[in-house]
């Protein structure tokens, strides 16, 4: 039973570039959460997708945006990089209607230059 | 006003102890989960212990158990026998909401656990 993977797990970008980060829910879950980790900080969170559509969203510009497929696999989309976009970027599967537990991948570690 | 709070940057703990690790939260929200994780230096977050709002128990998984008190506004990480491979970030988490909403998850700044031999 193959957990949450994320690819690629690492990407060098420079400044105004746009970068695209993608996930894939453990098997059965229907839920996806992206979530961007500073340096020595916890997650925050960015937005959640159910039956494809965004369902919340947190502080996060517009410059970041997502998308979710009919098999439930998620990108997150980052438009004109800042330095402070540097994050490990983490994806995190749910079941929506059980607890709302949510499993997360290995992330994605992103270095805007 | 921190939704999640954890006090302890970083703590030490011999092998074969036990260690408590500690977490408030806020929130007015009557139904809410508290989660704790742990993010080794790879990166995952992998899920430990979870507890809602409206169990009555203390939940166990294992060597890890939550202290949940309630009218604290606590809930604390206790890992039994630490090992070496305990060593880690540890993050305490809070979902707002009923069970079947799918509700954000809001993140401590998290403790660093070292285990020494």
């Amino acid at each position: 039973d193959a957990g949450v993977t994320q690819s690629p797990t690492h990407l060098i970008k420079t400044r105004g570039q746009q970068v695209t980060l993608r996930c894939s829910p453990k098997s059965g879950h229907d839920t996806v959460s992206w979530y961007q980790q500073a340096l020595g900080q916890g997650p925050q969170f960015i937005f959640q997708y159910y039956e494809e559509e965004e369902r919340q969203r947190g502080n996060f510009p517009d410059r970041f945006s997502g998308h979710q497929f009919p098999n439930y696999s998620s990108e997150l989309n980052v438009n004109a990089l800042l330095l402070g976009d540097s994050a490990l970027y983490l994806c995190a599967s749910s079941f929506w209607q059980f607890k709302n537990i949510q499993y997360f991948g290995a992330g994605t570690r992103l270095s805007v230059l | 006003a921190q939704k999640i709070t954890q006090t302890q940057p970083g703590m030490f703990v011999q092998e074969k102890e036990a260690v408590t690790l500690d977490c408030t939260y806020d929130t007015s929200d009557p139904s809410y989960g508290l989660f704790w994780y742990k993010q080794p230096s790879s990166g995952e977050m992998i899920f430990l212990i979870y507890q809602g709002s409206y169990d009555q128990q203390n939940a166990t998984e294992g060597r890890y158990s939550l202290n949940f008190q309630k009218a604290r506004k606590s809930a604390n990480l206790v890992i039994s026998a630490s090992q070496l491979g305990d060593s880690a970030m540890y993050f305490c988490a809070m979902r707002e909401g009923r069970d079947n909403a799918g509700n954000m998850l809001t993140f401590g700044g998290g403790t660093r656990l070292m285990v020494k031999p």
